[in-house]
């Protein structure tokens, strides 16, 4: 069953700009973790936050959690072009091992 | 490391026809995934092992799929007989542990015709 919802199904940036990404999802969680999708690749893992962590920063990227409300958010930075990809949020519904992933952020960055 | 691997990379084949997709784990890695993507569902959990053992299966869509790690560096998936809705990426991902983040190959694209 999917548990994390990302929102905006789609969003189109030019270079430079930030990209904001939502993520709601249901039940309790271990950590939730944040992963990218180019297009006719395998997911590559960005960076992960547990449950007891408010914020998260790798490089350009910014993530936040709010457990009361069951929600993240992942922040790109002075997008690039090669940001184009499809963006999708993972939780773990307190299992620890598998991960219920949403359908995803399609991400287009325009030059 | 060279990653996960899985093969083959595509597959069409007809319906009703057995079809095995392949996966081998990065080494040490004790927890194996194989999750099936359409556009309609999105990226679902289908099967996965610790130690080579399945713990959870509830993912898999009916009798007609079934999934084996006969060893820690080898994993199958098949279809039988395959069917025009199962037409989907596969990925298998890999990990060390609970709690961490899980690496992805890069992908089985299936097509039954």
């Amino acid at each position: 069953s999917q548990q994390g919802e990302e929102d905006p199904q789609a969003l189109s940036i030019q270079e430079g700009e930030n990209a904001t990404m939502n993520c709601s999802y249901k039940t309790s969680i271990n950590n939730l973790q944040w992963y990218r999708q180019n297009s006719g690749r395998g997911l590559v893992h960005l960076i992960l936050i547990r449950s007891n962590e408010r914020e998260k920063h790798s490089g350009r990227l910014r993530v936040t959690l709010d457990t009361s409300k069951k929600s993240s958010s992942l922040l790109i930075t002075a997008s690039r072009a090669a940001d184009t990809a499809s963006y999708f949020c993972a939780t773990d519904e307190n299992s620890g091992y598998a991960l219920n992933f949403g359908k995803g952020t399609s991400l287009l960055v325009t030059p | 490391d060279a990653g996960v691997i899985q093969s083959p990379r595509h597959e069409v084949t007809e319906m009703g026809q057995e079809v095995t997709l392949r996966c081998k784990p990065i080494s040490g890695h004790d927890y194996l995934f194989w999750y099936r993507q359409t556009m309609m569902r999105g990226l679902e959990l289908l099967i996965y092992f610790n130690n080579n053992v399945p713990i959870d299966d509830s993912g898999m869509p009916e009798d007609r799929f079934s999934a084996k790690m006969p060893n820690a560096s080898f994993s199958t998936l098949k279809i039988q007989p395959s069917e025009p809705r199962d037409s989907a990426v596969y990925f298998c991902a890999s990990n060390p542990g609970a709690g961490n983040e899980q690496f992805f190959g890069p992908g089985t694209r299936l097509t039954v015709l």
